[in-house]
């Protein structure tokens, strides 16, 4: 099975900052990675599909990059409503696998 | 608008099982495939498998293989996951999700608002 690894665990910030979150594949997903932020108490929601690929209403402040077994998201300059955990997944693999999450923060 | 709506929450004892339903409305229903997430309190997101409704065809996780059932009824554009053998480890909140198809790749477009599951004697 594939695995998905993310840095870091969690991270603090202010708005207005610049914020990258990485994401690791234990094998070459090519672009196959999808990002996902879930608030508290809220099913998680599509932010990036296939690396780079902005879902429909999402910010342009969010921006994904990378291929193979790296990737990141970044957050251009970070909002309030932006605080959440944010989650990698792959679907190279007909076995879908999440990175374990980072958590951002108020600092 | 596609909608996914979950069956209620459950408690349940040890060593039963538990089936969760997903209804979806607003989009062609044998057209996605349909994954199962679950979230452990305080903790990540977890793939647990899927189905094809046109198929009929599921995959699941190593970890719940032999334990998890995936179906889906297109007559009433519902899918179902059935864990049985329950532990107290598999509290947690348990969620549907449209898998869109692009390519060689997919993505969770839509979910469902959740289904807490309660494993306790």
């Amino acid at each position: 099975d594939i695995q998905m690894t993310q840095s870091p665990s969690s991270l603090s910030a202010s708005v207005g900052d610049r914020v990258t979150i990485t994401c690791r594949a234990s094998q070459s997903i090519y672009n196959y990675l999808n990002w996902y932020q879930q608030k508290p108490g809220k099913a998680p929601k599509l932010l990036i599909y296939a690396a780079s690929t902005l879902q429909s209403g999402v910010p342009s402040r969010f921006s994904g990059s990378g291929s193979g077994t790296d990737f990141t998201l970044t957050i251009s300059s970070l909002q309030p409503e932006d605080f959440a955990t944010y989650y990698c997944q792959q679907s190279y693999s007909t076995l879908r696998a999440f990175g374990p999450g980072t958590k951002v923060d108020i600092k | 608008q596609v909608q996914l709506v979950q069956s209620g929450a459950e408690v349940k004892k040890p060593g039963s099982s538990v089936k969760v339903s997903c209804k979806a409305s607003g989009g062609t229903f044998r057209s996605y495939a349909i994954s199962w997430v679950r979230q452990a309190p305080g903790q990540g997101l977890e793939w647990m498998g899927g189905i094809i409704p046109i198929f009929g065809t599921a995959d699941s996780a190593q970890g719940f293989q032999g334990r998890v059932k995936i179906t889906a009824d297109e007559s009433t554009s519902t899918a179902y996951m059935e864990l049985s053998s329950l532990r107290s480890e598999d509290t947690a909140m348990y969620y549907c999700a449209r898998d869109v198809t692009y390519g060689s790749g997919s993505y969770f477009d839509y979910w469902g608002q959740g289904t807490l599951v309660t494993v306790s004697s």
